[in-house]
């Protein structure tokens, strides 16, 4: 399967700081992207889907000014958290999509945030 | 509002057995059906997809597809205690929309 990788891994913050979390497609271009998070025993929750080259599309309730998406290139796209808080704690995953027949994806590790 | 429902289980199986996870969407203009694991703290990685009716087989693991149904299983066959882990369907539809379900827990015991 396609590889995708995320950094950081983990990361701790502080109340009020901001967070940059890059996601790459390693062997594959990615035209799509999307973000989730997703919260202990719960399901995946999806943030938003973004294109290359043009705005992310988010979900109902994920407010943009808050978890600013870029993706500039068919390889790499960026989730920061800005002015996090402790309710923003939570594994945020990202996922490429491969445009074949099935538009499968593929997710990264994941990046466990923990503000504190 | 496009819903994918599986039961949360857990589900248990003896070490060897079928272990038999089930998924019905209520989009019936969905075109692509994924099975991903999870195993705890890590994130989903794909398992197999299917988009026409019928079976496909992949080594342990079986697909089936009922769209009259609105309907996807996954069948493992000969379960190992490493297929422990959080089974997600997804039901992609004409364009890159995914929907996911909430999960099944599947514990094999050995």
């Amino acid at each position: 399967g396609a590889v995708v990788s995320q950094h950081p891994s983990w990361v701790i913050c502080k109340s009020g700081t901001s967070v940059k979390i890059e996601c790459r497609s390693l062997d594959f271009q990615a035209t799509t992207m999307f973000w989730y998070r997703q919260f202990p025993k719960q399901s995946l929750m999806l943030m938003a889907t973004s294109n290359e080259g043009s705005k992310a599309t988010y979900e109902q309730g994920v407010e943009k000014d808050k978890f600013l998406i870029n993706h500039a290139s068919l390889t790499l796209s960026t989730l920061t958290v800005t002015s996090a808080h402790p309710e923003d704690s939570s594994f945020y995953i990202c996922s490429g999509s491969i445009p074949s027949s099935s538009y499968e994806q593929y997710f990264g590790p994941g990046t466990r945030l923990t503000v504190t | 509002q496009k819903e994918v429902e599986q039961n949360s289980g857990p589900l248990s199986v003896p070490e060897g057995a079928i272990a038999s996870l089930n998924c019905t969407y209520s989009d019936r203009g969905s075109q692509s059906f994924f099975w991903y694991r999870q195993y705890s703290g890590k994130s989903p990685e794909l398992i197999m997809f299917i988009y026409s009716n019928g079976d496909k087989e992949d080594g342990r693991f079986t697909a089936q597809l009922n769209k009259a149904s609105q309907y996807v299983s996954l069948l493992i066959r000969d379960s190992q205690p490493s297929d422990s882990a959080t089974y997600l369907c997804a039901v992609k539809d004409y364009g890159q929309n995914f929907v996911f379900g909430p999960g099944t827990r599947l514990s094999v015991l050995p």
